[in-house]
């Protein structure tokens, strides 16, 4: 069946340096993709998503691009700060008559100042 | 436009007691899907619910779970006779058909914890 593998954490970094959590899944069709992320005692906002090989989904200043050819989707920050300390869920979500989304594990991300 | 709405946001339950979750869906969202995390884990689908239809309860257990979607009100998780093992997050989503493509949009969740 369908489902995520995303690096397990926790993941540690300092403030302002560079991130990439990296995804990767396996699919009978053509899934959506997506990145959610979940602050302390919160529930689940979603990120960013793509939903067809090559798009490039952005937020906050994060991106992912949906790579058919490796199939991966792994998020990326240029500077990250304090604030983006969460955990980070990659997920797909075949859109069929079900449209249920499969989550990764998550990855914990903590960011030290 | 308020989000999806949960409550309670914890609930405590002993040992063979019966806890109900309760789902307001955004407004003008007609699809409701439940999931359960647990500690340190994903989230896992549960059911997907339409108003007053089960549409797929393939990640549900056979036994003391239900849900239900009525016309009017939210949508309800049941658990019977609970066990240690329900203790999680429960996360209800919504969404609403965007032609082909849909969104969901989480709760804040229930916390269960079964003594």
């Amino acid at each position: 069946g369908d489902s995520v593998t995303q690096m397990e954490g926790p993941v540690t970094l300092s403030e302002e340096a560079f991130l990439t959590i990296n995804c990767t899944y396996t699919a009978t069709g053509y899934p959506s993709l997506f990145w959610y992320v979940q602050y302390p005692g919160e529930g689940l906002q979603l990120l960013l998503k793509a939903t067809k090989a090559d798009d490039k989904g952005s937020n906050k200043g994060f991106e992912a691009t949906y790579r058919k050819e490796t199939t991966s989707f792994h998020l990326e920050k240029g500077s990250v700060q304090v604030s983006d300390s969460a955990v980070y869920f990659c997920a797909l979500s075949e859109m069929n008559r079900d449209d249920k989304i499969i989550f990764g594990k998550g990855t914990r991300l903590h960011i030290l100042p | 436009n308020a989000g999806v709405m949960q409550n309670p946001r914890h609930l405590v339950r002993r040992r063979g007691q019966e806890a109900r979750l309760r789902c307001s869906p955004m407004k003008g969202h007609s699809h409701v899907y439940w999931y359960r995390q647990l500690p340190e884990e994903g989230l896992k689908f549960m059911v997907y619910l339409q108003k007053e239809n089960i549409i797929d309860e393939s990640g549900m257990p056979k036994e003391r779970f239900s849900a239900e979607f009525p016309k009017e009100g939210p949508s309800i998780l049941r658990i019977q006779q609970v066990v240690r093992g329900d203790s999680a997050a429960y996360f209800c989503a919504s969404s609403h058909r965007d032609g082909n493509r849909e969104t969901q949009y989480f709760g804040p969740g229930t916390r269960l914890l079964v003594l």
